[in-house]
């Protein structure tokens, strides 16, 4: 099977906290990628990382950072002293190609941060 | 401007009405992907199409939707006889490159509502 989960559907944090959005990908395929997405309340989507599944180096950019563990095949996502501009739907993804090349989206999160 | 165009933003049908939805992907992009985004629910995927082609439609229902991308000229993904829950918004997205290790480019959705 392959199958992205966002077990949090809501997270609601105060402005200036960390937060932790879990992903959890499954796929028998050994070369694959993780995107994370982001929705903002007006709508579009915008990319924010890929990774292959060769390079588990974590990848830290301004406040976002993100976790990517193959033992657990897991791919978390921190945002580090949130803002309310950060408030959105956040999207976890598995790129594949085999099986039609395309890319498998989770449910997504939703993120409230209040000031 | 760029980007990946979809039209229209906001498009209304009553049920039994058909609805065409345009795609024009990112000048240079010849990877087309649809997406189906039901209210507080994640991306699903439709189709993907190359041009002249489709690549993968394993996403799309076996009725009344069908999907194309012309040599020239957007992509559209018509919906026929529409019926209420086909309400959802429609995502495009496009990518210079096949399959799941390109990141997509999205557009802003058509959002369609069925009455």
């Amino acid at each position: 099977a392959q199958k992205v989960t966002q077990a949090q559907t809501e997270i609601s944090v105060v402005e200036k906290e960390d937060v932790t959005l879990d992903c959890v990908y499954e796929t028998r395929d050994t070369t694959y990628y993780l995107f994370w997405y982001k929705q903002p309340p007006s709508g579009e989507l915008v990319f924010l990382i890929r990774r292959n599944s060769f390079d588990e180096q974590n990848e830290i950019s301004g406040r976002y950072s993100w976790n990517f563990q193959k033992s657990t095949s897991s791919f978390n996502f921190t945002i580090t002293a949130s803002q309310v501009v950060d408030s959105a739907v956040y999207f976890c993804a598995l790129g594949l190609n085999t099986g039609g090349f395309k890319t498998i989206f989770g449910a997504g999160t939703r993120l409230f941060v209040k000031a | 401007n760029a980007g990946v165009m979809q039209n229209p933003r906001h498009l209304v049908r009553r049920r039994g009405q058909e609805a065409r939805l345009r795609c024009s992907p990112m000048k240079g992009h010849s990877h087309v992907y649809w997406y189906r985004q039901l209210p507080e629910e994640g991306l699903k995927f439709m189709v993907y199409l190359q041009k002249e082609n489709i690549i993968d439609e394993s996403g799309m229902p076996k009725e009344r939707f069908s999907a194309e991308f012309p040599k020239e000229g957007p992509s559209i993904l018509r919906i026929q006889q529409v019926v209420r829950g086909d309400s959802a918004a429609y995502f495009c997205a496009s990518s210079p490159a096949e399959g799941g290790n390109s990141p997509l480019h999205f557009g802003n959705g058509t959002r369609l509502t069925v009455t």
